[in-house]
């Protein structure tokens, strides 16, 4: 069966950390993938996405990349604020099912 | 420009009842794409309307359906709520259909409790 899975575990680190959030897929062949944040009792933020041709992404302190051998995307926020704490999640689209389907998220808590 | 809304915010339902959901997307966008989200199984598609027309849908049942206008404005119903139905309800909102090489604008959403 397809699956997205992110680490359900919260990932706790300190201030001006960078902090590393992985997704990893099954029985997919996305054509994106894309990266949203989630702060309680909002909805997503689009935050990045990146094609299937391509191996890395970066938009001011986000990096994502992105390997189709390994059914794996990383995302990298580098100098992590306390302001970053929210919950990040990932979304594959293919384009044969034409939707996009989102992992369950990962919790990311910045402290000082 | 406005973003996407979605009303009401908050609604508490009983069990058998129905419920109508909102959202207006951005003025421009045509495609509005539902999910549902509850903290065991996350975001979950409901369906994808453009041009009034449904383009996909997700594995739920028949009580949920939903609807575009000419506005693009997108309404969802339940119908006869089951417990279960419990959930954060999300609209995203996008110029076209099949948005995933662009990234979606989503709403705050609708928290709806059913008891």
């Amino acid at each position: 069966s397809q699956k997205i899975e992110q680490n359900s575990e919260a990932l706790n680190i300190q201030e001006g950390k960078t902090a590393t959030l992985t997704c990893n897929y099954t029985n997919y062949s996305p054509a994106y993938l894309q990266w949203y944040r989630q702060d309680p009792g909002r909805g997503p933020v689009f935050l990045l996405l990146i094609r299937e041709n391509e191996k890395e992404k970066r938009k001011e302190r986000l990096k994502v990349t992105f390997d189709t051998t390994l059914k794996q995307s990383l995302f990298h926020i580098t100098a992590s604020q306390p302001a970053d704490s929210a919950t990040y999640l990932c979304a594959l689209y293919t384009g044969t099912a034409s939707k996009l389907t989102f992992g369950t998220g990962t919790r990311l808590q910045v402290t000082l | 420009k406005a973003g996407v809304t979605q009303t009401p915010r908050y609604l508490i339902k009983t069990r058998g009842q129905q419920v109508t959901l909102s959202c207006s997307p951005i003025s421009g966008h045509r495609s509005v794409s539902w999910y549902q989200q509850t903290p065991g199984q996350g975001l979950q598609f409901l369906f994808e309307y453009f041009s009034e027309t449904q383009r996909n849908k997700g594995n739920f049942p028949g009580r949920f359906s939903g609807r575009q206008f000419s506005n693009s404005r997108s309404e969802m119903n339940v119908s006869t709520l089951e417990l279960g139905d419990s959930a954060l309800y999300l609209c995203a909102s996008s110029l076209t259909a099949g948005q995933g090489r662009n990234g979606y604008t989503f709403g705050s959403g609708t928290r709806l409790t059913v008891v």
